[in-house]
């Protein structure tokens, strides 16, 4: 099983709500991502979780909390998002060495209204 | 601070061509070096992965060449098909590991 599966596929949010982007694999992976894609524009990288833990945070801001439970879910909790926040969210998971490969879920597509 | 360039932004062939992408990045200390593939809306799909140590990998009609000391990695789809259509995304890793540095990517159009 080489795949990363992510819910829901589509979500509109108004700028009060809240709501969770979630993702999970099992392929053992022991890192997990979350990415952040605008139209034309390559994956920017937003949260890091290495065994559970969380190691890179790319400077984003705090109306997006992600959360590892376990090694193979990782969720996106968002609250109080603008407008510009409208992207692809993907998510994805690598093995290990020497390769460090990695894998993307099919993504998310949020709007924010 | 690492970037990555890739040429030519776009791409529009006839089917049947071979064509070849181009990927070049300003640091060469790189661990190793992704090629994906990306379908409008969609995920992100592995193509292949070169090892730093490594100058080339294959698969099917896919070829990719790593020239770290130059900073460039090259593409080459042979036989090109419609459903090859879609963005390509060339993707460093730095000795991090973990982080992935991404070119802008390459939109490929194969006509019938």
């Amino acid at each position: 099983d080489t795949e990363v599966t992510q819910t829901p596929k589509h979500l509109v949010m108004g700028m009060t709500n809240k709501k969770s982007l979630k993702c999970e694999q099992h392929m053992g992976h022991r890192a997990m991502y979350w990415y952040k894609q605008k139209a034309k524009k390559p994956p920017e990288l937003m949260f890091v979780y290495s065994y559970e833990k969380l190691s890179i945070n790319e400077s984003v801001p705090s109306r997006f909390s992600p959360e590892c439970p376990n090694s193979s879910l990782l969720n996106l909790h968002l609250h109080a998002l603008q407008p510009e926040d409208s992207a692809l969210y993907l998510c994805a998971s690598s093995q290990g060495a020497p390769t460090y490969e990695q894998y993307f879920g099919p993504g998310t597509r949020l709007t924010v209204t | 601070k690492q970037e990555v360039t890739q040429i030519p932004a776009a791409l529009s062939v006839p089917e049947g061509e071979n064509l070849v992408l181009n990927c070049s990045f300003t640091d060469s200390a790189i661990y190793n070096l992704q090629w994906f593939r990306q379908d409008p809306g969609k995920g992100l799909t592995s193509l292949l992965l070169i090892q730093s140590s490594q100058r080339e990998q294959t698969s099917g009609r896919l070829n990719a060449s790593l020239d770290k000391s130059s900073g460039r990695s090259t593409l080459y789809i042979a036989a090109s098909q419609p459903g090859d259509s879609a963005t390509y995304l060339c993707a460093v890793r730095g000795t991090g590991f973990q982080k992935l540095v991404f070119g802008t990517g390459t939109r490929l159009l194969v006509s019938p």
